[in-house]
C-alpha cells in the first residue's frame, strides 16, 4: 500500500531556531499533502494543505511566516518552523492520498515530535 | 462533511468484540463514512469505509443503519494492540481535500 515517510520523528531545539521536517510519498506521487499540528491529549488540527508547485493554503489562525511549506516536487513536501517558541511544541503529523477515487485512503507519516526549550 | 458524534471512551476486554458507535444524521447521499484510528505518537491509520452497505476487512467490519444516520465498527476480537483513539469521519468520497478530525472514541483494551 502507500507509505508516507517523515523525517525526522523527534527533534529538540532551542527557541529561536529553525526546524525542517519532511514528508515524502514513497511509492506514489502526491500534488497535495496535508500538515497537521496535535497538542497532548488533543485531536489532529490541520495546519495547511500544500499543494505542489504553488502556495500552500494555510488554515485560520495559522501563521503563515512562521510555518513554511515547500512542495518542490511531486513526493516531497516540507514544513519549517521558524524562531521556534515552546508554545510550538507539539506533534506534527503529515499526510497524502494517492488518488481522489472514492476507494483511495489518506496515508499518514508517523509524526514528528518537536521539543522546543 | 457532515458533523459525527462519538463517545469519548470505551472499554472493551481482550479476546473480546469491541463496538464502537457513530451517529452521523446529516449524512448526505454522497458522503461515504470512513474510520481511521490513531495509537499513542503514531499518524493515523486507515481502517475501513463504507457508503451503505456492509462492509468487511482483514482489520474491522463497518456496520451502517439502512437510514444511514449512524454506524458500528466492529474489532471481532480486541487485542492489545487495538488500544487507540477511533475516529468516525463523514465526507463525500472523490473530495480531495484533507480530513478534519473530531476527537473520537478512546478505546481500552485491557487483559
Amino acid at each position: 500500500g502507500a507509505v508516507v515517510s517523515q523525517h525526522p520523528s523527534r527533534v529538540i531545539c532551542k527557541s529561536g531556531t529553525s526546524v525542517k521536517i519532511e514528508c515524502r510519498s514513497l511509492d506514489f506521487q502526491a500534488t497535495t499533502m496535508f500538515w497537521y499540528r496535535q497538542f497532548p491529549k488533543q485531536s489532529l488540527m490541520l495546519m495547511a494543505t500544500s499543494n505542489e508547485g504553488s502556495k500552500a493554503t494555510y488554515e485560520q489562525g495559522v501563521e503563515k511566516d512562521k510555518f513554511l511549506i515547500n512542495h518542490a516536487s511531486l513526493t516531497l513536501s516540507t514544513l519549517t518552523v521558524t524562531s521556534a517558541h515552546p508554545e510550538d511544541s507539539s506533534f506534527y503529523i503529515c499526510s497524502a492520498r494517492e488518488g481522489t477515487g472514492v476507494n483511495y485512503g489518506y496515508t499518514f507519516g508517523s509524526g514528528t515530535r518537536l521539543t522546543v526549550v | 462533511d457532515a458533523k459525527t458524534t462519538q463517545p469519548p471512551s470505551m472499554d472493551c476486554a481482550e479476546g473480546r468484540a469491541a463496538n464502537l458507535p457513530c451517529n452521523h444524521s446529516t449524512i448526505s447521499g454522497n458522503e461515504y463514512v470512513y474510520w481511521y484510528r490513531q495509537i499513542h505518537s503514531q499518524g493515523p491509520q486507515y481502517i475501513i469505509h463504507g457508503l451503505k452497505n456492509n462492509e468487511t476487512n482483514e482489520m474491522a467490519s463497518l456496520i451502517i443503519t439502512e437510514d444511514r444516520k449512524s454506524s458500528t465498527l466492529i474489532l471481532p476480537h480486541a487485542t492489545l494492540r487495538d488500544t487507540a483513539v477511533y475516529y468516525c469521519i463523514v465526507r463525500v468520497g472523490q473530495a480531495g481535500t484533507a480530513l478534519i478530525f473530531g476527537k473520537g472514541t478512546t478505546l481500552s483494551v485491557s487483559s
